[in-house]
């Protein structure tokens, strides 16, 4: 597709249950990057794809968060046991470089969880 | 650890002023800095991306620019209209933060025709 792709848009999710969310990058760009947002605040880093490869996973909150990317193309941000702390819109944005040193960085529009 | 600050945290002008936002960060060893716009609902557009080397960048009715050695970068919007009205953050990439980027809170605009 044109852009960075997110599913879904919106999530409600009961406390404690798990949750998965999706992100088609732009076709061949190398790096993927998951961000979260809560509201009234910028991102906040999470993990870093590089191709298959999750070269940075330093921004995970906790191990209930995890990521894959196992074909270097599509990703998935799974969330295990959610809690309320976790509601946030989850971006995910795309990048035709390795890393962050040169080229632009493009999002997706995010999915917003929202957990009671 | 790197911290990036905006302001102001809002504002409100009328259409056809020229305005400033301003972002500043704690660590100068920046590799890169972009400012983005957020719309309500949606996810961040890139507008500029400034490298480490370069003092400014301009696309159409924006100007960026950047002073490392001040840990200071300005986004100047011309001519403003009721379209510009939007969040616009301000993010930076440096050594310690890796693969990261570190945003800041961001500055609401309003623009009223």
């Amino acid at each position: 597709g044109a852009g960075v792709s997110q599913s879904p848009r919106y999530k409600v999710a009961k406390r404690g249950q798990d949750v998965a969310l999706r992100c088609d990058p732009i076709s061949g760009h190398v790096s993927l990057f998951w961000y979260q947002q809560a509201l009234g605040q910028g991102p906040e880093f999470l993990t870093y794809f590089q191709n298959e490869a999750q070269l940075d996973k330093s921004g995970l909150p906790s191990d209930r968060f995890f990521a894959e990317r196992p074909e270097g193309s599509v990703s998935t941000l799974k969330i295990q046991r959610t809690q309320q702390e976790d509601s946030a819109v989850y971006l995910c944005a795309s990048s035709l470089f390795r890393g962050l040193l040169t080229g632009e960085l493009f999002f997706g529009e995010g999915s917003r969880l929202t957990v009671l | 650890k790197q911290e990036v600050t905006q302001i102001p945290a809002a504002l409100s002008v009328p259409e056809g002023e020229n305005l400033v936002l301003n972002c500043s960060f704690t660590d100068s060893a920046i590799y890169n800095l972009q400012w983005f716009r957020q719309d309500p609902g949606k996810g961040l557009t890139s507008l500029l991306l400034i490298q480490s080397s370069q003092r400014e960048q301009t696309s159409g009715r924006l100007n960026a620019s950047l002073d490392k050695s001040s840990g200071r970068s300005t986004l100047y919007i011309a001519a403003s209209q009721p379209g510009d009205s939007a969040t616009y953050l301000c993010a930076v990439s440096d050594n310690q933060a890796g693969t990261a980027l570190i945003f800041g809170k961001g500055t609401t605009l309003s623009v009223s025709s």
